[in-house]
């Protein structure tokens, strides 16, 4: 199975803190995404980092991508208490059409 | 639309009874998705529509599951003789692009209770 595996599964921070979350494949990849899901918003996309790129930020959020270690990392730095969420990685498949969740970490961020 | 949406956002179902749920995709996005995501989760991939070419449905968990996409927009997923493992709720993802290459803008989900 290709499913991405996260750690931690929960993690509880203060607010202003850095918060970082890992995932870890088995097998090729074209793309890896992260998304984050709380009840007001459901599942929104954060990021997406193509099996040929090592690192790319949006706003509070840095992603890093080692293909050798099939790992990917998700930095979110100055932590809100509206980050408080799920977050997912997710793999594009290499065949091409499915996109494969991981169980995800739970992010709580405390005011 | 702005985004994606489904309907209805609740349904139960006594066991047995048949289900159809629908999604709206943004306007002109190429790939269509439907996922199943249990309590505590990440979404199980099901199904994977290309305007209205259905190109893989090897996540769909039995032949009591079916999808449609007839005109290449809105796509329904159906549920005949429905289970209480069926319990779940149900995603609908679309994207501009063909393949899993882009970015899934995600609807607000449909959650099917079977009693």
């Amino acid at each position: 199975s290709q499913q991405g595996e996260e750690d931690p599964q929960a993690l509880s921070i203060q607010e202003g803190e850095n918060a970082t979350m890992n995932c870890s494949y088995k097998t090729s990849i074209n793309n890896l995404q992260w998304y984050r899901q709380n009840s007001g918003r459901g599942l929104v996309h954060l990021i997406l980092i193509r099996s040929n790129e090592r690192e790319k930020h949006s706003g509070r959020l840095r992603v890093t991508l080692d293909t050798s270690k099939k790992s990917s990392s998700l930095l979110i730095t100055a932590s809100r208490a509206a980050d408080t969420a799920s977050y997912f990685c997710a793999l594009g498949d290499t065949g091409g059409f499915k996109t494969i969740f991981g169980a995800g970490t739970r992010l709580f961020v405390k005011a | 639309g702005a985004g994606v949406s489904q309907s209805p956002r609740y349904k139960v179902a006594k066991r047995g009874q048949d289900v159809a749920l629908r999604c709206d995709p943004i306007s002109g996005h190429v790939s269509l998705f439907w996922y199943q995501q249990a309590l505590g989760q990440g979404p199980e991939f099901l199904t994977y529509f290309q305007n209205e070419a259905q190109l893989d449905k090897s996540g769909l968990p039995s032949d009591r599951f079916f999808a449609e996409r007839p005109e290449g927009s809105v796509s329904t997923l159906k549920i005949q003789r429905t289970q209480q493992e069926d319990s779940a709720v149900y995603l609908c993802a679309s994207s501009f692009g063909g393949y899993a290459y882009n970015e899934q803008f995600f609807g607000p989900g449909t959650r099917l209770t079977v009693l």
